[in-house]
């Protein structure tokens, strides 16, 4: 069976500290993958997503970069973080058949 | 990027409730999706619709694809207090090929 995983659940980092988030997909190949962020109390904002190993689109400019190093691996990054990039930031991968399947999320706190 | 309006932005019911909510939007789906999102977890799939009037149900919960395919709407019966969390419908164009629109989320809390 497929399922996602992401990690780390929790982590709070210094400003202008370094990020690096990672989702990998099992039991699926050549999977659509995404990035969201989501605000407190807010909705879903698409960060980045990717059909395939090393292509990225980004949907709004920011602070943050992605790559897909393998196929079923995807890694959100900064070089250095704000104070506006805190929120919990979710993976998603499409089944290709309806809708997405997300991870449980990361709750990123930049002090 | 685009979302969809959804209404409304949060409810405040009592166990044993019926709730109501509602998605529109300017263009077309081919697909509508309602999600819903326990506190510090992702969002899990409810049920999908993917022909214009269908009503399906899941349980206590019954969603229709709008007949004009600009609109969702999502019900829950007799509520109970696990069904706190955020609710959000989305849309997509085409199977696989079309990333999904979420609407705004509606939050729901029960009293007991």
């Amino acid at each position: 069976s497929q399922t996602i995983h992401q990690w780390p659940a929790t982590l709070v980092q210094p400003v202008g500290s370094p990020l690096s988030l990672e989702c990998t997909v099992e039991g699926t190949s050549n999977p659509n993958l995404y990035w969201y962020r989501q605000a407190a109390g807010r909705g879903l904002q698409l960060l980045f997503y990717s059909v395939g190993i090393g292509q990225i689109s980004s949907e709004v400019p920011q602070n943050l970069s992605a790559s897909r190093p393998q196929d079923r691996q995807f890694i959100l990054s900064s070089k250095k973080l704000l104070l506006s990039d805190s929120g919990f930031y979710l993976c998603a991968w499409s089944p290709g058949l309806y809708g997405y399947t997300f991870g449980s999320g990361t709750r990123l706190t930049v002090v | 990027g685009q979302q969809l309006n959804q209404s409304p932005q949060s409810m405040f019911i009592q166990e044993g409730e019926d709730v109501s909510m509602n998605c529109t939007s300017s263009s077309i789906f081919n697909t509508w999706l309602w999600y819903k999102q326990d506190p510090g977890e992702g969002p899990v799939l409810l049920i999908a619709l993917y022909k214009a009037g269908e009503l399906t149900s899941n349980g206590r919960l019954t969603a229709q694809f709008g007949i004009t395919r600009k609109d969702s709407f999502l019900n829950i019966s007799a509520s109970i207090p696990s069904d706190v969390g955020i609710y959000f419908c989305a849309g997509q164009r085409s199977y696989n090929t079309d990333k999904l629109i979420f609407g705004t989320g509606t939050r729901l809390q029960v009293f007991p």
